[in-house]
């Protein structure tokens, strides 16, 4: 069964560091990833996502992932972080059938001043 | 282009009631997927309705059930809650493309059961 993990619970980065976010995958063909953030008390946001092609995707907000088959991973990475990015960051799979998306279990991001 | 929208916002109900909760796909948008995020936790899915059918199923109760309308509006119906039912529930619009659609969500409904 697919499944994502996140490593990091709570992650503290002085603002404009930078930033790398860890998710690893488990599933047997290719993976469709995706990185959301959620603000306190808000939806989801899609920041980026990967389907095939370029292992390093560009998102919103100066975020980039990289995918790595040989790890299952898919990192995400921002080179100067904003106190504006202290949010709950989620990374996801798209299950086999193509219906659900499957979540790890978030990593909370501080910015320290 | 108007995004997913969901109503209400905050919700709160006694063990053993009913709860339905409402959302309005994204313009162009004919797929809509709900979640439950308990405190904590990453979303998980309930269900997906794709053109008024359910097109997937997630490991939850029978007593979780939806509905899907010709105008791509969806329905979250939740029978004899449970204290374990309080949560943030998602709803999210996409079109049908085997999992290459990107979901896009609303900004859900924060249920509280007592």
């Amino acid at each position: 069964a697919q499944s994502v993990t996140q490593p990091d619970i709570h992650i503290t980065v002085s603002e404009g560091a930078s930033l790398e976010l860890r998710c690893n995958y488990s599933y047997g063909a290719t993976p469709y990833l995706f990185w959301y953030v959620q603000s306190p008390g808000q939806g989801l946001q899609l920041l980026l996502k990967y389907f095939s092609g370029d292992t390093l995707v560009q998102g919103i907000k100066g975020f980039e992932a990289e995918f790595k088959r040989s790890q299952s991973s898919f990192n995400l990475r921002k080179p100067s972080v904003h106190w504006s990015d202290a949010a709950e960051y989620f990374c996801a799979v798209a299950d086999q059938a193509g219906t659900a998306l499957i979540f790890g279990k978030g990593t909370t991001l501080s910015v320290s001043s | 282009e108007t995004g997913v929208t969901q109503s209400p916002t905050h919700l709160i109900k006694t063990r053993g009631q009913q709860v339905t909760l409402r959302c309005s796909s994204q313009s162009g948008h004919n797929t809509v997927s709900w979640y439950q995020q308990a405190l904590g936790q990453g979303p998980q899915f309930i269900f997906q309705y794709y053109r008024e059918e359910e097109n997937g199923r997630g490991n939850f109760p029978p007593r979780f059930s939806g509905l899907q309308f010709p105008n791509y509006s969806s329905e979250l119906n939740v029978n004899a809650l449970e204290l374990d039912d309080s949560a943030l529930y998602l709803c999210a619009s996409s079109l049908p493309a085997g999992g290459q659609e990107t979901q896009y969500f609303g900004p859900g409904t924060r249920l509280l059961v007592l």
